[in-house]
C-alpha cells in the first residue's frame, strides 16, 4: 500500500521568513514524488518532482524539496515567504508501475505580512 | 486552449438524478486520471486511462459512478442517482505518455452539488 501524510493542516509564516510544508510517504519500491500548489478557485497547479539523482530539487516559483530515504520524508521550502504563497500545497506519491498518484490531505499556508 | 477543460464548473443537481462532467485533456496526453475532492479532504482517486488499455476503476466509490474516454481523448464522468455524499470537486487530469515520470496536470474542477 502508498500513502502519504502531511502532519500540518495549517502552517502560518510571516513574509521574508524561511518556510517548510512537511510531507512522509510510505511505498514500496521507488517513489516518485511530486508537489502541487492549489490557489484559491483554480485548479492544482504542479510546482516540483523527485524522480531519481540528486537529492534536493528546485521548482517553481522559488520551491525546493528534499528527498530523505532514510526518513521516508519530503518536505517543501523556500528561503523566504512571500504574501502570494499562501496556497493549499498537496504532497503526492507514486510508486514505481502504479497507476495512480496518491495525495495527502493538504497543508494550507498562510504568510503574514 | 493549451490546458485541460472541465465542464461545467458548477453543477447542482437534485438527489437521484444522473449526472455527466465532461473532461477535455491536452492534446497528445495519453493518461487521464478523475479524482474527487471533498471539503477538508484531501484528494481520492476514482479512474485511470492510459491510451487503449483497459482503465483502472479501483477508485470508483460505487456502482453508480462509470467513466468513458471516447477516442482516447474525452472522458465523461457519469453518477447515477446521485446522493448528498456525492456533492465535491470533480478534477480531471492528463499527463504524457511515461506517466511515471511525468506530472499531470489538472483541470479547475466541477464543483457538484446535490440537494
Amino acid at each position: 500500500a502508498q500513502s502519504v501524510a502531511q502532519p500540518e493542516d495549517q502552517v502560518n509564516v510571516a513574509e521574508g521568513n524561511p518556510l517548510t510544508v512537511k510531507c512522509t510517504y510510505s511505498v514500496s519500491g521507488n517513489p516518485y514524488l511530486f508537489w502541487y500548489v492549489q490557489y484559491p478557485n483554480r485548479g492544482l497547479q504542479f510546482l516540483l518532482k523527485y524522480i531519481t539523482g540528486d537529492n534536493l530539487v528546485k521548482g517553481s516559483y522559488g520551491f525546493e524539496a528534499e528527498f530523505n530515504k532514510s526518513q521516508t520524508s519530503f518536505h517543501l521550502k523556500k528561503p523566504s515567504a512571500l504574501v502570494s504563497d499562501s496556497a493549499l500545497y498537496f504532497c503526492a506519491v507514486r510508486r514505481t508501475g502504479a497507476n495512480n498518484l496518491f495525495f495527502g490531505t493538504g497543508t494550507r499556508l498562510t504568510v503574514i505580512p | 486552449g493549451a490546458g485541460v477543460s472541465q465542464s461545467p464548473s458548477n453543477k447542482v443537481t437534485e438527489k437521484g438524478k444522473d449526472v455527466e462532467l465532461r473532461c477535455d485533456p491536452i492534446s497528445g496526453h495519453t493518461a487521464l486520471y478523475w479524482y474527487r475532492q471533498s471539503l477538508g479532504q484531501g484528494l481520492e482517486f476514482l479512474i485511470y486511462f492510459q491510451g487503449n488499455s483497459a482503465p483502472d476503476k479501483s477508485g470508483l466509490p460505487s456502482d453508480r459512478f462509470s467513466a468513458e474516454r471516447t477516442g482516447g481523448s474525452v472522458s465523461t464522468l457519469t453518477i447515477q442517482r446521485t446522493q448528498q455524499e456525492d456533492s465535491a470537486v470533480y478534477l480531471c487530469a492528463s499527463s504524457a505518455r511515461g506517466i511515471e515520470r511525468t506530472e499531470a496536470f489538472f483541470g479547475q474542477g466541477t464543483r457538484l452539488t446535490v440537494v
